[in-house]
């Protein structure tokens, strides 16, 4: 397994556009999550997925960001009209979630997307 | 409301000992987490600590006191690549997380 990936891994765009990130999980993982990290803070939670259902949304996810996670495997997060203020990191991370195999819900994150909104 | 307090930046020497505190208050409580981030990078996981005392792991050492709402993180016998950001984060409700800001440690020779 090659762990979390993340597509694209840099996006550049314009206030007003829509943007759409993908997120690949660790194949046997059941828990998916989004974060948004800004420079010199710590990753904020958006939003996570017990697979295809979407189980909590952070206060911070406006009604322009929307996630999906249609088969349970991948998901998107999509963001409409950007603003400059959405200009981030963008991490995802996937874990067994509370099981045997991992007890602790190790978060396993990917590279991450950087969206810079001009 | 979840809040999660660290110190912004700290400097150390390499070979030397360094201790990163972090103290939380948070619903539900699930157990204290810490992660490396490198520049540029994906956080990764380092420890977790769900009873109290202290676990120990290499270089690397973690300690919880639950009751004080208190944690750190213990680097010993520094080395330059351990110049990165160290992340607490508490483990809430459903074994999910809440980060805080992150110290930025740097190592000097």
């Amino acid at each position: 397994d090659t762990g979390v990936s993340q597509d694209p891994r840099h996006k550049i765009t314009k206030r007003g556009q829509n943007v759409t990130f993908r997120c690949d999980p660790i194949s046997e993982h059941n828990r998916l999550y989004w974060y948004r990290q800004t420079l010199g803070q710590g990753p904020e939670f958006l939003t996570y997925f017990q697979n295809e259902a979407q189980l909590e949304k952070s206060r911070l996810l406006s009604d322009r960001f929307s996630a999906e996670r249609p088969k349970g495997s991948f998901s998107t997060l999509e963001i409409q009209r950007t603003e400059q203020g959405d200009s981030a990191m963008y991490l995802c991370a996937s874990s067994f979630g509370a099981s045997g195999r991992s007890p602790y819900n190790e978060q396993f994150f990917g590279p991450g997307t950087r969206l810079t909104v001009l | 409301g979840q809040n999660i307090d660290q110190p912004t930046e700290m400097t150390a020497t390499e070979g030397a000992i360094v201790q990163i505190n972090c103290t939380y208050q948070t619903s539900g409580f699930n157990g204290l987490f810490w992660y490396q981030q490198h520049a540029g990078e994906a956080p990764t996981f380092l420890s977790y600590n769900v009873l109290d005392g202290l676990e120990e792991k290499g270089r690397f050492s973690s300690f919880l006191s639950r009751s004080k709402g208190y944690s750190y993180l213990l680097l010993k016998e520094l080395q330059m690549k351990d110049s990165a950001s160290y992340l607490c984060a508490a483990g809430v409700h459903n074994n999910d997380m809440r980060f805080g800001a992150g110290t930025r440690l740097t190592v000097k020779p």
